[in-house]
């Protein structure tokens, strides 16, 4: 069936390093994915975007790769700093319209 | 306004008890949704209410009871409810069902049950 996963459980970086967090889909057909941010005890926060017709997306230090060829979407943050340490989630439109959401991946930086 | 509300914030229950919980969104969004989420898990879908009507019920138990009274209201009634529906419940909303959109979140409410 459909499923959207993360390669890693846990990731812990350097306050100050760049972070790199993956995602694997299986659904060639999905056509926009989602990464959100959750910081504990509140809900998800939208992060940024990516639709199919994209290979790459940028915002405000974090940039989306998209890789259609393999199924891969991965986030990038630049300067990880202690206010990014949170659960994040990809998370992919399916053809019922519904967004599917991998596991997670939990980030913690260092000072 | 971008923001998604949900009270309570924190509610405790007995299994005999019946409770709802409140969402409310003024974005003008025609799609609404029921996420339960466990600790340490992603959201799973439960209900999805397009033009107030409910689309989607994901085989949810009928314990929980949505009702969407207009555009910017949701509410979730329990009754009945069993220790292991003890969760974060998150409301969310979007442009509209058909998307794909945005689906913004609210802060949840934090359920146990007894």
């Amino acid at each position: 069936g459909e499923s959207v996963g993360l390669h890693l459980p846990t990731l812990s970086v350097q306050e100050g390093d760049n972070s790199i967090i993956n995602c694997a889909y299986s659904n060639s057909a999905s056509d926009y994915f989602i990464w959100y941010k959750q910081e504990s005890g509140k809900g998800p926060q939208f992060i940024i975007d990516i639709r199919s017709n994209m290979d790459k997306r940028q915002g405000q230090r974090v940039t989306v790769l998209l890789n259609k060829t393999v199924k891969h979407l991965s986030l990038q943050i630049a300067a990880t700093q202690p206010g990014d340490s949170a659960v994040y989630f990809c998370a992919e439109y399916n053809q019922g319209g519904k967004l599917i959401f991998g596991q997670g991946t939990e980030l913690s930086v260092k000072p | 306004d971008t923001e998604v509300t949900q009270t309570p914030k924190h509610l405790v229950m007995g299994m005999t008890n019946k409770k709802s919980l409140k969402c409310e969104q003024h974005m003008g969004h025609r799609a609404m949704y029921w996420y339960k989420q466990k600790a340490k898990k992603p959201p799973e879908l439960m209900f999805v209410y397009s033009y107030e009507k409910l689309s989607i019920n994901e085989s949810v138990p009928s314990r929980f009871s949505p009702e969407c009274p207009n555009s910017s209201l949701l509410n979730l009634h329990l009754h009945a409810l069993q220790p292991e529906d003890s969760a974060l419940y998150l409301c969310a909303s979007s442009q509209t069902p058909r998307g794909p959109y945005e689906q913004f979140f609210g802060p949840g409410t934090r359920l146990t049950v007894l």
